[in-house]
């Protein structure tokens, strides 16, 4: 079936670098995605979405794109900080379904 | 502002025992609700969501079975819980959009050990 996974399981940055956290997708239907941040023992945490019909959309600090056309989505923070460290999901879904797909997650480490 | 609650925390139960965790959400009306197992270092999975009160839909087959008494109570249950059943259980809610593009918010978890 479809699928969500992720490039990096891993990841270590310095504090203050930027860090850029990927996810492949292989639904090319998929027309909704999100990212989540779990810190350990709880649950995930909306960080920013994104429709189709953008390729690049900032919030406070982060910023998701996507690439439709290789069905990549990526997730950068700008100046981590070690408030940061936790396990990063993409998640997607096609129209009207109820089912989000979720990858495995990307742990992200900020060395001090 | 919506909040959403989950209980208990922890729990450790014996193999055959029954389960009940409870999911509660305040601050919106009719959400959609979900149940997700998280096994250790792996992603989410669904396990059954709900559009309404009694409507409860199932993604997986399993021992677990999902109840909607109210409007925003989401309830996981078992009748007899087995090792697999371990693991961290999360319960989310969105609001329906048209087009099915909603953010699901998540609760607290309940992690629940299985011996």
């Amino acid at each position: 079936g479809e699928s969500v996974g992720l490039h990096l399981p891993t990841l270590s940055v310095q504090e203050g670098d930027n860090s850029i956290i990927n996810c492949a997708y292989s639904n090319s239907a998929s027309d909704y995605f999100i990212w989540y941040k779990q810190e350990s023992g709880k649950g995930p945490q909306f960080i920013i979405d994104i429709r189709s019909n953008m390729d690049k959309r900032q919030g406070q600090r982060v910023t998701v794109l996507l690439n439709k056309t290789v069905k990549h989505l990526s997730l950068q923070i700008a100046a981590t900080q070690p408030g940061d460290s936790a396990v990063y999901f993409c998640a997607e879904k096609e129209g009207d379904g109820q089912n989000f797909v979720f990858g495995p997650g990307t742990r992200l480490s900020v060395l001090p | 502002s919506q909040t959403i609650h989950q209980w208990p925390a922890t729990l450790v139960q014996p193999v055959g025992s029954p389960l009940s965790l409870e999911c509660t959400v305040e601050g919106t009306s009719n959400p959609n609700l979900y149940w997700y197992r998280q096994a250790a270092g792996r992603g989410l999975q669904l396990l059954f969501y709900s559009v309404g009160i009694g409507q409860i839909s199932s993604e997986v087959p399993q021992n677990l079975s999902a109840s909607r008494p109210q409007d925003r109570q989401f309830i996981l249950s078992s009748k007899k819980l087995l090792l697999s059943d371990s693991g961290f259980y999360l319960c989310a809610w969105s609001v329906g959009l048209a087009g099915g593009q909603e953010t699901q918010y998540f609760g607290p978890g309940t992690r629940l050990l299985v011996l």
